[in-house]
């Protein structure tokens, strides 16, 4: 399936590297949303963005910066990472971003992140 | 108390075998409800959304009951492949999208 894709899957970066992710969606969704998944963890939603404009930040360090240029395209900036943002960051998209069943959300494989 | 809470498992059941587990939520104002899986190492992938009125799509049937605030997933005639973390996920808003943890079911021949 290639709905939704991230760049790249495996990623390893020292804690004073500047790096970014990628994520493209060829489902024609106007929604595009940042989750982190830590081992033994829930998922956590980061940054929700809508028709490239961002709707919600969920209390996440300035260290991760996103960027939505258009409405296909999400990228997660990331700099002076510590060793805890350590996961699995995974990229979504849904019809709306409002709820209901637009709310359907499809995601990316996921880039696994590892701060040395 | 978690806005959602879900029976980590594991379940362990043989194939051919109905499984039910259920996921409850806080907030009375939440929304839309929907059941992920998630493999091994893979991403989430949608399951099926929760209706009202309740929903049936195959083998897998989805309930909710907002009076208790609890959705449900059942899941008939198991096959191997069905062995995964079943997530269930509560939208309230565009900054409140709250997954649980996670119920792992696991199918033996």
């Amino acid at each position: 399936e290639t709905g939704v894709t991230q760049t790249p899957r495996h990623l390893v970066m020292g804690m004073t590297n500047k790096k970014s992710l990628k994520c493209e969606q060829h489902l024609g969704h106007n929604a595009m949303y940042w989750y982190k998944q830590s081992a033994k963890k829930p998922l956590e939603l980061m940054f929700v963005y809508s028709l490239e404009e961002r709707v919600e930040n969920n209390s996440v360090p300035s260290r991760f910066s996103p960027e939505c240029p258009n409405s296909s395209h999400l990228f997660l900036h990331l700099h002076t990472l510590q060793p805890e943002d350590s996961a699995l960051y995974l990229c979504a998209s849904s019809q709306d971003w409002r709820g209901g069943l637009q709310n359907e959300q499809y995601f990316g494989p996921g880039t696994r992140l590892t701060v040395t | 108390r978690k806005e959602v809470e879900q029976d980590p498992g594991p379940f362990n059941v043989p194939e051919g075998a109905t499984v039910a587990f259920n996921c409850t939520y806080s907030n009375s104002a939440s929304q839309s409800f929907f059941w992920y899986r998630q493999d091994c190492r893979k991403e989430p992938k949608l399951l099926m959304s929760v209706y009202s009125s309740g929903n049936e799509d195959g083998r897998f049937t989805a309930q909710l009951n907002r009076a208790s605030q609890y959705i449900s997933l059942l899941i008939r005639d198991s096959k191997l492949s069905d062995s995964a973390t079943y997530l269930c996920v509560v939208f309230s808003s565009a900054s409140k999208i709250i997954f649980g943890s996670g119920t792992r079911l696991s199918i033996r021949p």
